[in-house]
């Protein structure tokens, strides 16, 4: 299974957009970087996924490398409520799909 | 409101009981997921289904059973022969296997 590597923590000031980096170099060719985040003793929120191209949605937008070996999700305009555990994981082929959250990375958004 | 509902939030249990988590989506989902998520930790798989009456075993499936006889429910029970019960259970569905994942909120066991 594809690892991935984030740092543990990040500050992000209220308002700025906030730039949150995942490594994957191992990921193979037909496999999915996907994003959750999650609130303190709540379920993960999906947030956004890809696999060559650039996404965008209402939420965020992901950057993905063109050897597809790292990526970034980006929040235009971080508030509060951003403060969570963000999790980059690429989704395997087997096991129905299943999901490998690791230690994510823990964005404090600061007034 | 279309969603994934658990139920209840939180639930305490003596040592040497069976207990059944529920999950229920409205979403019209095929696809559905049990995980299991301990402090500090990442999710684990235990069990997922894809159809009615057909499910498989995750990661770590020993000390738990499932059932899928409806579209919309995959309750999950934790046998007494689960050695660390004591965690947070996440359920999730997806259109298919190749789609994204939604989370219900979770239902937090407290073993004793």
């Amino acid at each position: 299974d594809a690892k991935t590597t984030q740092p543990p923590s990040m500050d992000c000031a209220e308002g700025r957009a906030a730039n949150l980096p995942c490594n994957h170099s191992t990921i193979s060719g037909n496999e999915y970087v996907y994003w959750y985040r999650q609130i303190h003793s709540q379920g993960p929120q999906y947030i956004i996924h890809g696999l060559k191209n650039n996404e965008t949605n209402e939420m965020a937008s992901l950057i993905i490398t063109e050897d597809r070996k790292s990526s970034t999700l980006i929040l235009p305009h971080a508030t509060l409520r951003d403060t969570a555990v963000y999790y980059c994981i690429v989704r395997v082929d087997n096991q129905g799909g299943k999901l490998i959250f690791g230690q994510g990375t823990e964005l404090s958004v600061k007034p | 409101d279309g969603g994934i509902t658990q139920s209840p939030k939180y639930l305490f249990r003596k040592e040497g009981q069976n207990v059944t988590l529920s999950c229920e989506q409205n979403l019209n989902h095929d696809a559905m997921y049990w995980y299991r998520q301990d402090p500090g930790q990442g999710l684990r798989l235990i069990y997922y289904s894809q159809i009615v009456n057909d499910f498989q075993k995750g990661d770590i499936a020993e000390g738990y059973s499932v059932s899928r006889e409806k579209k919309e429910s995959f309750p999950l029970t934790v046998t007494s022969a689960q050695k660390n019960p004591t965690a947070f259970y996440l359920c999730a569905s997806s259109r298919g296997y190749s789609y994204e994942q939604y989370f219900g909120p979770g239902t937090r066991l407290t073993v004793t």
